[in-house]
């Protein structure tokens, strides 16, 4: 696998259910990043990972929970969504304390709450 | 503070004609500048990017990007569309923060035709 993963690619759940998206990068960068994109909205940012620790939290609902748990991993909890969570889920790494300020996105998870 | 408009939100061009996608920023510092693309139920790709060295950037698959400081403006050009080029693209501007912080416009449909 090269660059950034994500799974599943697409998820249907019920708003009592909880489930967990995972987004797994293989560039080596020490940054990872949780964005929600929603129909006819910009892209919105929701959280920031810089060498595992949780550096931006952009008042994002508690219903949505983030974990890092090394570099190369990340993910989001996810439990007693609304309807209105529907969206597309991107994760981006990229790598702090240098020029490049490069973000590389993953193919995102498709959510679907009913 | 940092901001990027896409002055359009559609674009019809046909095949085989330029393609002219606008993007001015806001920035109280020389910032990196970034476009990326994306094609349906995918994630966003890298087109190319602006780092203070030349200003006229060439990307991927025949798309190059003019940084104009005293316009400040970053519009996206390809001589030639093609049918593959169908996609949402957005202008990116680098953020300040301790991590690679960006910020998006709201993006700018391209529809190809025939």
């Amino acid at each position: 696998e090269t660059g950034v993963t994500q799974t599943p690619r697409h998820l249907v759940m019920g708003m009592t259910n909880k489930k967990s998206l995972k987004c797994e990068q293989h560039l080596g960068h020490n940054a990872m990043y949780w964005y929600k994109q929603s129909a006819k909205k910009p892209l919105e940012l929701m959280f920031v990972y810089s060498l595992e620790e949780r550096v931006e939290n952009n008042s994002v609902p508690s219903r949505f929970s983030p974990e890092c748990p090394n570099s190369s991993h990340l993910f989001l909890h996810l439990h007693t969504l609304q309807p209105e969570d529907s969206a597309l889920y991107l994760c981006a790494s990229s790598q702090t304390g240098t020029q490049d300020e490069t973000q590389y996105f993953g193919p995102g998870t498709r959510l679907l709450v009913l | 503070a940092q901001s990027v408009t896409q002055l359009d939100s559609h674009v019809s061009v046909s095949e085989g004609t330029p393609v002219l996608l606008r993007c001015n920023y806001s920035s109280s510092y020389s910032p990196s500048l970034f476009w990326y693309v994306q094609h349906p139920n995918k994630g966003l790709q890298l087109l190319l990017k602006y780092t203070s060295a030349a200003t006229l950037v060439k990307g991927i698959n025949g798309f190059e990007a003019e940084f104009k400081k005293s316009e400040t403006s970053f519009h996206l050009t390809k001589p030639s569309a093609h049918m593959s080029d169908a996609a949402e693209y957005f202008c990116v501007v680098s953020g300040r923060g301790g991590y690679n912080k960006l910020i998006f416009g709201a993006g700018t449909r391209l529809a190809v035709h025939p």
